[in-house]
């Protein structure tokens, strides 16, 4: 079965200060999907990505999936309070079955 | 030690009828959540419990949804007169308490209407 590795599994940084996220599939990816659950709040749904390559941007957050599909990247660029929480990649598993890394968890520092 | 299960795991059915779908959400997790995935889309938030509070139904996203959730434990969530656009994957997460918690999500159940 597709398993989904995120690293690290937390993270603290300092704000303004640039970070990455890596979500590794033991399979193909066909579809890979970035969220975010903020404190007290649900899944927020931050981007899909598909093709080999692509990268896609929402504000000051980047992802990327590798032309292997089978890592994908999360970047965040000048990091702010409002961007902690934990992140979670999603994926389409071949079985038909939604697959989730198990998070990492975004620590922002004044 | 069991996890979050759904059932079924896939439902097929036509359009007009009404269908049921179940998450028997982690023991000991107050917090339950349901979610959609349509095809090529993120994840959406249909309906949030906590406890025995009333449910945050803002993700719902007509009136012929619904859930509930029977003892604090259990949850159904019923969609009458199902239409092709309800067509997606239903996932059912649940968490210790609402704050600073990772969600369990269950395996979802995938229903087709057609």
């Amino acid at each position: 079965s597709q398993e989904l590795e995120q690293s690290p599994q937390s993270l603290i940084v300092q704000e303004g200060k640039n970070l990455t996220i890596n979500c590794t599939s033991s399979k193909t990816l066909y579809g890979l999907y970035w969220y975010k659950q903020k404190y007290g709040e649900g899944l927020i749904f931050l981007m899909m990505l598909q093709k080999g390559g692509e990268e896609k941007s929402h504000e000051k957050i980047t992802a990327k999936l590798d032309e292997k599909k089978q890592q994908s990247s999360l970047h965040i660029t000048a990091s702010q309070p409002s961007h902690a929480g934990i992140y979670l990649c999603g994926a389409d598993g071949r079985a038909q079955k939604l697959v989730f890394g198990q998070g990492t968890r975004l620590t922002i520092n004044p | 030690g069991a996890g979050v299960s759904q059932s079924p795991s896939n439902k097929v059915t036509e359009k007009g009828k009404d269908v049921e779908l179940r998450c028997d959400p982690i023991s000991g997790h107050t917090a339950l959540y349901w979610y959609r995935q349509s095809l090529g889309q993120g994840l959406e938030f249909l309906i949030y419990f906590q406890g025995n509070s009333a449910p945050d139904k803002s993700g719902l996203p007509s009136d012929r949804f619904s859930a509930e959730r029977t003892g604090g434990s259990v949850s159904t969530l019923t969609i009458q007169r199902t239409q092709q656009e309800d067509s997606a994957v239903y996932l059912c997460a649940s968490s210790p308490r609402r704050s600073q918690e990772t969600q369990y999500f269950g395996p979802g159940t995938r229903l087709l209407v057609l």
